[in-house]
């Protein structure tokens, strides 16, 4: 079965630095990525997936992620924070073999501050 | 705004009582999810209809949950007899059903509390 890690519980990082936001995986075949964002009292906002191709893609607000398949990574990073990016993260994957469900690690909180 | 939407937004329920929960999906999208999302953990997924057909079914989905589908549209979520446990967030979630890529589409979530 499927899963994914967020090691992290919360991250914080002063605004114009750069964020990562840590993600790992495991399936049993070839994964689809997403991450989403949540803000308070607010559903999930999608923004980035990897499919196949190119392993960094670029997402909304400015984010990209890595796709790493030998260290089964999808680190999400941010090359300057803004204030406005504090919000909870999750990391999602879909394993093809599996059926169409997402699975969501725990998420972690961002924390940019001034 | 055409994005997902759901209905009620929140429902406080007695211990017992039954509760159904409404989702319209973004319109052009023919596959819908229901996922639930308890405090500090990420969505859980519940179920999955493909238009009007139900696909796939978490072992989580016990008998007291049904969901229906019926035109291919909007979808129900109902809880038979609510429990303490069944307190959360319940969210749906809608995508593109072409390839099966596509990302899902959120909407604001139901927030269920059991007394």
């Amino acid at each position: 079965a499927q899963s994914v890690a967020q090691p992290e519980d919360q991250v914080n990082v002063a605004e114009g630095n750069p964020l990562t936001v840590k993600c790992t995986y495991s399936v049993s075949g070839n994964p689809y990525l997403f991450w989403y964002v949540q803000y308070p009292n607010r559903g999930l906002q999608f923004l980035l997936k990897y499919i196949t191709g190119d392993n960094l893609v670029k997402g909304s607000y400015g984010f990209e992620a890595e796709f790493n398949k030998s260290q089964t990574s999808f680190h999400l990073k941010k090359p300057s924070a803004l204030v406005s990016d504090s919000a909870l993260y999750f990391c999602a994957v879909r394993d093809m073999r599996e059926g169409n469900k997402l699975v969501f690690g725990a998420g972690t909180i961002l924390r940019v501050k001034s | 705004d055409t994005g997902v939407s759901q209905d009620p937004r929140h429902k406080i329920t007695k211990r017992g009582q039954n509760v159904t929960f409404r989702c319209d999906p973004i319109s052009e999208h023919n596959r819908l999810y229901w996922y639930r999302q308890t405090l500090g953990q990420g969505p859980e997924f519940l179920t999955y209809f493909q238009n009007e057909a139900q696909l796939e079914k978490s072992r989580l989905l016990s008998d007291r949950f049904s969901a229906e589908r019926p035109k291919g549209s909007f979808s129900t979520l109902e809880i038979q007899r609510t429990e303490q446990g069944d307190s959360a967030m319940y969210l749906c979630a809608s995508s593109l059903g072409s390839g099966s890529s596509y990302e899902q589409y959120f909407g604001p979530g139901t927030r269920l509390t059991v007394t």
